[in-house]
């Protein structure tokens, strides 16, 4: 199946700790992108990479760090966990900026 | 910087009764617009899209018009079934102040349709 794919899908963790969120697409799309969503279902960007390369960085705790190894994939760590961390967590990609994105499935990071 | 102002929800509708959602933006230039669907427990769908003024993206049933002299993307069914149920979110596609496109969402609408 052509898709994004992201895991896991749920992640529960003690606050302090770190961990990491995995993301791929088989799309052959040439951007990716992080978004949180807050327990209100708002959506907002945090990262984007094309071509591995990072192009949009919003005002993100520096505890986030994006990882880009090729344009297929790309990881969302999380050092130091902290309880507003809790949210679900989407991966997307796009081809061009007339398509939309191609959303995962999501992964709900809960933080006790 | 661009926004999407939809209306808010939650809005419940008996099955078959007419949809609308509303959505207006602010942007510079000429974003495309979209809008997408979350049904409970899932990621987001693209329901559809206009990339232009006067275009109207329809899937579904769904059908929304990309009116630029009112900066409108209202989305409208004129029958909805209880599997419409989800929230709906209007987006658009712009270009950020560094040049970079990014597509930015309003708050969503939560829809619960009744049989």
């Amino acid at each position: 199946d052509t898709a994004v794919s992201q895991t896991p899908k749920y992640l529960v963790t003690q606050m302090g700790n770190d961990k990491s969120i995995k993301c791929e697409q088989n799309l052959g799309h040439d951007t990716m992108y992080w978004y949180k969503q807050d327990s209100k279902k708002f959506l907002k960007i945090m990262f984007s990479y094309n071509n591995k390369e990072l192009i949009i960085n919003e005002t993100v705790p520096n505890r986030f760090s994006p990882k880009s190894p090729d344009k297929a994939h790309l990881n969302l760590h999380i050092n130091s966990l902290e309880l507003g961390d809790s949210a679900v967590y989407f991966c997307a990609s796009s081809r061009d900026r007339v398509d939309g994105y191609t959303f995962g499935s999501g992964t709900r990071l809960t933080v006790v | 910087g661009n926004s999407v102002t939809q209306m808010e929800g939650p809005v419940t509708l008996s099955e078959e009764a007419f949809l609308t959602i509303n959505c207006t933006y602010t942007a510079t230039g000429y974003p495309s617009l979209f809008w997408y669907v979350q049904y409970p427990g899932e990621g987001l769908q693209l329901l559809l899209k206009a990339t232009k003024a006067d275009d109207k993206g329809s899937n579904k049933g769904f059908e929304a018009t990309y009116r630029k002299e009112t900066t409108s993307f209202h989305l409208e069914k004129g029958s909805v079934q209880v599997s419409d149920s989800a929230v709906y979110f209007c987006a658009l596609r712009g270009r950020t102040n560094f040049g970079n496109e990014k597509l930015t969402f309003g708050t969503g609408t939560r829809l619960t349709i009744i049989p």
